[in-house]
This record gives C-alpha cells, sequence and structure tokens, in this order.
C-alpha cells in the first residue's frame, strides 16, 4: 500500500495567513494526489485534483502543486469559512489511500 | 445536481454483518465507480472498495475477506456489507464516486452514516 504522510497534524492561523499543508508519499504516484475540505457533519468536498487542478466552483486562494512524491496545498490568505480539516488522498493505484489528516483552527 | 445518500441502521451487533445503501440522484450512473469510505473517531479515511455499474469490483485487500459491494441500476443504489463485525468497525460512513479512469479523485461525497457496533 501506498502510505500517505501529512504534515502538520494540526495548525493554528488567523484569517488572512498564508497557510502551507505538505503531502509525501510514500512512492512515486506521478501528479495522482487530490485534497478534500472536510467539515464536522458534512461531505468532504474535493478542492484540488491532479496535484494542481482547481475543481469547479473552488475559490482561487486554494492551490496545489508537487508530482511524484512531495506534495502542498496552500490557502494563500484565510477565510473564515476555511477553518476544517483537509486531507490529501493518491488516486494512482488501488488500495486509495489518504493522508492523516491536517486539521486548522483559528 | 449530484447528491448521494447513506441509508442503515446505525446500530450493529459485535458478529453481525452490518448493511449500507447508497442512493444516488443526478448524473450519469454509467460513468463512474461506486466507493465506500469510512472514518472511526477520531481516525483518518480509509478506503473499503468501489464497484461499476456492470458489477466489477475492486476491494480493500485489508478488508477484502469481509465486503461485498453490489449494485442495483434499476434503483440507482448501490450496497455494503460488511461481515463479522467488531468494535473497530465503528465508524462514519461515506460512499462517494470517482470517474471510471486512471487516476480520477472522488467528485461527490455523501454526506456520511454513523454506524456503532455494540451488544
Amino acid at each position: 500500500d501506498i502510505q500517505m504522510t501529512q504534515s502538520p497534524s494540526s495548525l493554528s492561523a488567523s484569517v488572512g495567513d498564508r497557510v502551507t499543508i505538505t503531502c509525501r508519499a510514500s512512492q512515486y504516484i506521478s501528479k495522482y494526489l487530490n485534497w478534500y475540505q472536510h467539515k464536522p457533519g458534512k461531505a468532504p468536498k474535493l478542492l484540488i485534483y491532479d496535484a494542481s487542478s482547481l475543481q469547479s466552483g473552488v475559490p482561487s486562494r486554494f492551490s496545489g502543486s508537487g508530482s511524484g512524491t512531495d506534495f502542498t496545498l496552500t490557502i494563500s490568505s484565510l477565510q473564515p469559512e476555511d477553518f476544517a480539516t483537509y486531507y490529501c488522498q493518491q488516486s494512482y493505484s488501488t488500495p486509495l489511500t489518504f493522508g492523516g489528516g491536517t486539521k486548522v483552527e483559528i | 445536481q449530484v447528491q448521494l445518500q447513506e441509508s442503515g441502521p446505525g446500530l450493529v451487533k459485535p458478529s453481525e454483518t452490518l448493511s449500507l445503501t447508497c442512493t444516488v440522484s443526478g448524473g450519469s450512473f454509467s460513468r463512474y465507480y461506486w466507493n465506500w469510505i469510512r472514518q472511526p473517531p477520531g481516525k483518518g479515511l480509509e478506503w473499503i472498495g468501489y464497484i461499476y455499474y456492470s458489477g466489477s469490483t475492486n476491494y480493500n485487500p485489508s478488508l477484502k475477506s469481509r465486503v461485498t459491494i453490489s449494485v442495483d441500476t434499476s434503483k440507482n443504489q448501490f450496497s455494503l456489507k460488511l461481515s463479522s463485525v467488531t468494535a473497530a468497525d465503528t465508524a462514519v460512513y461515506y460512499c462517494a464516486r470517482n470517474l471510471a479512469a486512471a487516476g480520477t479523485p472522488f467528485d461527490y461525497w455523501g454526506q456520511g452514516t454513523l454506524l456503532t457496533v455494540s451488544s
């Protein structure tokens, strides 16, 4: 199985801050890395697919980069509605696997 | 607008079989893989497996011996059965779809249903 390691596991930030979350795969996954936002009691929401493609309807303050094994999600200016848990997920091979999550708190 | 909605009993006794159903509305049923994903309390997300509309399946090896995913295209539903459950199977169970092609993300998810295993 491909192990996905996210860091940090949690972070505290303020509105307007630039936030960066990293995700590392245990082996090569090309561009097949996706990012999701998850709020309690809600369905997870796809933000970024193929490492850097913005899902339709997602604000442009979200961006993704990386390829191979190392990836980054950046929120350029944190908004109140962005406080949530973020997960990376590899879609390179089955079993599909997720990172452990990064909780973004005020 | 695509919507996925999980339904199930909420509570299952240890050693019994868990059964959940996901009802899909909107969009095509035939172009996608239909997935089950779970999240135990305080833990991360675990992919359980998927089914294609034709009935072909792909399961997580860690659960393969206990999992069956089936599809009813006439009702736009797919279902999960997990046998011999224990407390470790207590989780929020999500259904989700991804386009039936290499490397595609989960673009729509259900809101999840909590399944508790307890006597």
